[in-house]
């Protein structure tokens, strides 16, 4: 139990275009989920906390007109990113919080999205 | 702001050794420590946790070990094995900080035959 998905794993676009990466939570129901960016040998960087029903919570120095969260149910959220630049390219990695879990403290995460900005 | 960092970035051992992988944290509010496992190309896998009320958690081949008083979060792996190589990261949540949880930059542990 207690499976994300990402989708796509890998996605290769054109400088300018946007790109929605997808996170589903698959057995659980998550009214939270994170949002993290991950560079090349570095560690994981949060980038926003989703909430289901509300708006998205950014961490200081992410842009929200640049990467667009959209937490539309209890089991899936979207990072858009918009006019994409190579800068952007990235592993992309969201985890969800189970809604009710057995502690405060779960967070599952997906395995993670490839970004390539051509 | 705070942040939670390693003294080693690299670690290599043979196979069959024990492994220990060091933590540093900053945030004397953090109160929950999770070890991640995360091999290239995937997302963490979740290692092993420990609360800030305790000093030592075990698990299958693995220990957790908190030091509170110099802020220092320790894993230890028993009988290293191959499959054992990733990179390893610390990360903690202090209390009311709405579930969002501080990585640590990241240990490589390569598991030589």
């Amino acid at each position: 139990g207690a499976v994300v998905s990402q989708h796509p794993s890998r996605v290769i676009c054109k400088s300018g275009t946007s790109v929605k990466i997808e996170c589903r939570s698959l057995d659980f129901q998550a009214t939270t989920m994170f949002w993290y960016r991950q560079f090349p040998k570095q560690s994981l960087m949060l980038m926003a906390t989703s909430n289901e029903g509300s708006k998205a919570t950014y961490e200081q120095g992410v842009e929200k007109d640049k990467f667009l969260i959209n937490h539309a149910s209890l089991t899936l959220s979207t990072l858009t990113v918009t006019s994409a630049h190579p800068e952007d390219s990235s592993f992309y990695i969201c985890s969800a919080r189970p809604t009710g879990g057995r502690t405060s403290y779960e967070q599952y995460f997906g395995p993670g999205t490839r970004l390539t900005v051509t | 702001g705070e942040s939670v960092g390693l003294h080693l970035p690299t670690l290599s051992v043979q196979e069959g050794d024990n492994s220990i992988i060091n933590c540093a944290y900053s945030n004397s509010a953090s109160d929950y420590f999770i070890w991640y496992k995360q091999e290239s190309g995937k997302g963490p896998q979740f290692i092993i946790d420990i609360r800030s009320n305790m000093d030592k958690r075990q698990g299958q081949r693995v220990t957790v070990l908190l030091n509170k008083t110099v802020k220092h979060l320790s894993l230890q792996i028993a009988a290293t094995q191959p499959g054992d190589s990733a990179v390893y990261f610390c990360a903690d949540r202090s209390w009311g900080s709405n579930y969002k949880l501080t990585f640590g930059k990241g240990t490589l542990l390569t598991v030589n035959p």
